[in-house]
């Protein structure tokens, strides 16, 4: 069975930086294009970023480009958000997805910016 | 970027009688015979559920009372009879182009 497993998550100090992380199992996690998507508390889903098979193309929705960073791990079936610079507006639940179509979801790992 | 625009916001429905939502994007999703449009059902405490790509092609494992249609800027989501466990809010998505884009949501409820 396909699986995506996303940890990581927490609560962090406005300014502050977290790591997270999606485990992929029962597919060919290095054959596919990965994503992180994000729902904020009360609102609609929002996408995040992608990354390809061999992560050599990366695409980011511009309000977080340059604070966040996707990043792959092909030899332990494992993608990653690196978050950095967190603002109160980054708190959601956020999910790992398979594909440009999202066709495999993980269940999302909550991240809260608060002091 | 693409927007992408659902109608309604919420519906209700009663038990049996179909259901329709309307998701409209702001510029063509149809390149090689294929609409790159997806519909997505979420429910509280669980991860979005895909329920139909290509605008119409239906996943492994969903109803068949869910069918999806449309074409080129124009997609509607049916239920062709409602069932309880069909609550939930409905999004679409539009994955032809970063950054991907998904509509507001419509809430489907009971009446």
């Amino acid at each position: 069975e396909a699986l995506l497993v996303e940890s990581g998550g927490g609560l962090v100090q406005p300014g502050g930086s977290l790591r997270l992380s999606c485990a992929a199992s029962g597919f060919t996690f290095s054959s596919n294009w990965m994503a992180w998507v994000r729902q904020a508390p009360g609102k609609g889903l929002e996408w995040v970023a992608n990354i390809n098979h061999d992560g050599s193309e990366e695409y980011y929705v511009d309000s977080l480009k340059g604070r966040f960073t996707i990043s792959r791990d092909n030899a332990k079936n494992t993608l990653y958000l690196q978050m950095n610079g967190l603002r109160a507006e980054d708190t959601a639940v956020y999910h790992c997805a398979r594909g440009f179509a999202t066709d495999l979801w993980g269940q999302g790992t909550q991240v809260t910016v608060s002091s | 970027d693409i927007v992408m625009t659902q109608s309604p916001d919420s519906l209700a429905v009663s038990l049996g009688e179909r259901a329709t939502i309307n998701c409209k994007s702001s510029q063509s999703l149809l390149s090689n015979n294929k609409n790159y449009l997806g519909w997505f059902q979420r429910k509280p405490g669980q991860p979005p559920k895909p329920l139909i790509y290509w605008a119409s092609s239906r996943n492994s494992g969903v109803p068949d009372r869910f069918s999806g249609s449309g074409s080129g800027t124009d997609f509607t989501l049916t239920i062709s009879s409602l069932q309880a466990e069909d609550v939930a809010v409905y999004y679409c998505q539009q994955y032809y182009s970063t950054p991907i884009t998904f509509g507001q949501g419509t809430r489907l409820e009971i009446k």
